[in-house]
């Protein structure tokens, strides 16, 4: 499609487990967003890919939360030892490099429930 | 990032203008604003941004003061639609433009 493909799109797993949040940018967009979104709250910036590489994780709220773009396209977002507190749509946007940077094109996100 | 201020909520009549205010009195010389609204269950979804001029898409207008304080996003004529939560977010305009979120203006259009 078009736009950015984020899977699964309602995922539901109890505490303590591993999950795994795709994200398929827009075509040719080389920055990619995590962000967290709580309910009622805004969106919360989780991590910045540049390319292949993070280049900013300050968002990360600890190492439970691990995030890779090994070929510079598709993202994964791991989370280990998950905790109730950690339940959020998850979202993903891309962004062309230059010109109009600041516009981020979202996913419809990953809504995460843990039991 | 410049912190930015706007009022939780607000209605709005269908076909009327909807205008929403944001506070940025911090905002520094190389931050623009921008835009976003969320529709319920769907992600974030840019509408506009400006620098010092007024800007006019498709979708809003965007009027900014003077003094770069304060802006006003006006949806022209506005449709049930539109009801959606808005964000005014500055931000500098480079790769790797991690948008600060607050908690936006709820937008509610009324029949």
């Amino acid at each position: 499609g078009a736009g950015v493909s984020q899977t699964p799109s309602n995922k539901v797993t109890e505490k303590g487990k591993y999950v795994e949040l795709r994200c398929d940018p827009i075509s040719g967009h080389t920055a990619l967003y995590w962000y967290r979104q709580s309910l009622g709250q805004g969106p919360e910036f989780l991590i910045y890919f540049q390319g292949t590489g993070a280049a900013d994780d300050s968002g990360l709220p600890n190492d439970r939360f691990f995030a890779v773009r090994p070929e510079g396209s598709v993202s994964t977002l791991k989370i280990q030892r998950t905790e109730r507190g950690d339940s959020a749509v998850y979202l993903c946007a891309s962004s062309p490099d230059r010109g109009r940077t600041g516009e981020l094109f979202f996913g419809e996100g990953s809504r995460l429930t843990v039991l | 990032d410049a912190k930015t201020t706007q009022p939780p909520s607000m209605d709005c009549a269908e076909g009327r203008a909807a205008n929403l205010p944001c506070n940025h009195s911090t905002i520094s010389g190389n931050e623009y604003v921008y835009w976003y609204r969320q529709i319920h269950s769907q992600g974030p979804q840019y509408i506009i941004h400006g620098l010092k001029n007024n800007e006019t898409n498709e979708m809003a207008s965007l009027i900014i003061t003077e003094d770069r304080k304060s802006s006003t996003l006006i949806l022209p004529h506005a449709t049930l639609r539109d009801t959606a939560v808005y964000y005014c977010i500055v931000s500098i305009n480079n790769a790797g433009n991690m948008l600060t979120f607050g908690g936006g203006t709820r937008l509610m259009v009324k029949p």
